[in-house]
């Protein structure tokens, strides 16, 4: 099975907030990171966050690490329709990156 | 401004043949990788390596090869071309700091017919 899991769907209206989340395995992992990837391109990092943080505000991003549970999650605010995309969490394995296999973001207006 | 590109952006190709993809960067990192995507498994990291004449193998190497002969490229060679390696294929760069930031390629789509 895949080491790093997020659920593969999430529809929110426009406006709503957007919470994604994802679950990793390896406990060493420096950092934990949220990409974004649009129809036809390649993936952009939107932000990571150290694993000694628990939490790290970005304008309308927030991430936030539960590293007891191992849980990672990212909050859109003011979600746009612009946002719809796939959302891919990773994790950073020396310097390699083991990802998640993406969710789904759908805005509707 | 530097940038990451791949080429070609889509190829058709025979099972059984040879097909080289390549992957240019001008940010003069250090690390590279080659990931494929699929529907359902997210990216998963067929080669990487992390300098000059350096290179390692990932999750999904088997049929792929890489080289590293210059700082700038990292090009991919499928030795045989199998149905099963019908993806998109995506490159990527990070430079050898503390927080391993990847920049990706466009990616290329390959069709094994």
């Amino acid at each position: 099975g895949e080491d790093v899991e997020q659920s593969l769907f999430l529809s929110v209206r426009e406006g709503d907030s957007s919470v994604i989340n994802c679950t990793y395995t390896d406990s060493s992992s420096t950092y934990l990171y949220w990409y974004k990837q649009e129809p036809g391109a390649g993936l952009q990092l939107l932000t990571y966050i150290f694993s000694n943080m628990d939490m790290k505000q970005d304008q309308r991003l927030t991430v936030l690490l539960n590293k007891k549970d191992k849980h990672l999650s990212l909050r859109i605010a003011d979600t746009q329709t612009g946002d719809s995309a796939i959302y891919f969490c990773a994790e950073s394995r020396r310097r390699a990156l083991t990802f998640g296999s993406g969710t789904r973001l759908q805005v509707q207006p | 401004d530097a940038e990451i590109t791949q080429s070609p952006r889509h190829k058709i190709t025979e099972t059984g043949r040879q097909v080289t993809l390549a992957c240019h960067q001008t940010w003069n990192h250090n690390n590279m990788f080659w990931y494929r995507q699929d529907l359902g498994h997210g990216l998963r990291l067929i080669h990487y390596s992390y300098g000059v004449q350096d290179t390692n193998k990932g999750e999904v190497s088997d049929g792929y090869s890489v080289s590293r002969s210059n700082t700038e490229d990292l090009p991919l060679t499928l030795e045989s071309a199998a149905s099963s390696q019908t993806s998109v294929y995506f490159c990527a760069s990070s430079e050898s700091g503390s927080s391993y930031e990847q920049y990706f390629g466009p990616g290329t789509r390959l069709t094994v017919t």
